[in-house]
């Protein structure tokens, strides 16, 4: 079975800081890997997502995050916080359902909180 | 705009209703998804269908029943058998073919039993 792990619940840093939030998975097949954000009482929205080929992917917002396969991470990271950065982010694994369609496997998530 | 529209953004519910919670897209995309959203748990895969007049169980698929009559439509109804039905609903849909396709996600239902 995939799954993932978000390390921390809540992180908190100050405007201009680095944010650097924890994902590490289980897979016994190649994974694609997905960070999502959620902002209060709305839904899902991409960040970005690993698939095959280059390591290091860029995201939107200037967020990025690097797959490290003998590490099993996907950390996702900011070099300057923003006041907008305050969310809930997500980590999730994808596989294929048999018949067409994936099924995300997700982080229980990452409260991300942004200070002067 | 292409896009998932849930509808109610707020419902409130009696004990031992049923309610439906609505999901509509316009992505022409074959698979649907309904999550359920509780604090520090994540989202977990309720039901999914990948074709019309078809559907599958999913993690925690006790106490809903869903329906996938047309493409564009894929409602979720919360039955009084499920226990606890508190918690905020997303529905999501993707296209069938690649696992390395992201899902599209509507602006869920909050759905509060009083």
């Amino acid at each position: 079975a995939q799954s993932v792990t978000q390390l921390g619940s809540h992180v908190s840093v100050s405007e201009g800081a680095l944010v650097l939030l924890r994902c590490n998975y289980s897979s016994s097949v190649p994974p694609y890997l997905f960070w999502y954000v959620q902002y209060p009482n709305q839904g899902l929205q991409l960040l970005l997502k690993y698939t095959t080929g280059a390591t290091l992917v860029k995201g939107i917002n200037g967020f990025e995050a690097e797959f490290k396969k003998s590490e099993t991470s996907f950390h996702l990271t900011k070099p300057s916080a923003h006041m907008s950065d305050a969310a809930e982010y997500f980590c999730a694994v994808s596989w294929a359902l048999t018949g067409g369609g994936n099924k995300l496997t997700f982080g229980t998530g990452t409260q991300l909180k942004v200070e002067l | 705009d292409g896009g998932i529209t849930q509808s109610p953004k707020y419902l409130f519910r009696k004990e031992g209703q049923n309610v439906t919670l609505s999901c509509e897209q316009n992505l022409n995309h074959d698979a649907m998804y309904w999550y359920r959203q509780d604090p520090g748990q994540g989202l977990r895969l309720i039901y999914y269908s990948q074709i019309v007049n078809d559907f599958q169980k999913g993690d925690i698929a006790e106490g809903y029943s869903v329906s996938r009559e047309k493409k564009e439509s894929f409602p979720l109804t919360v039955t009084s058998a499920q226990k606890n039905p508190t918690a905020f609903y997303l529905c999501a849909s993707s296209p069938r073919e690649g696992v390395n396709t992201e899902a599209f996600f509507g602006q869920g239902t909050r759905l509060t039993v009083v």
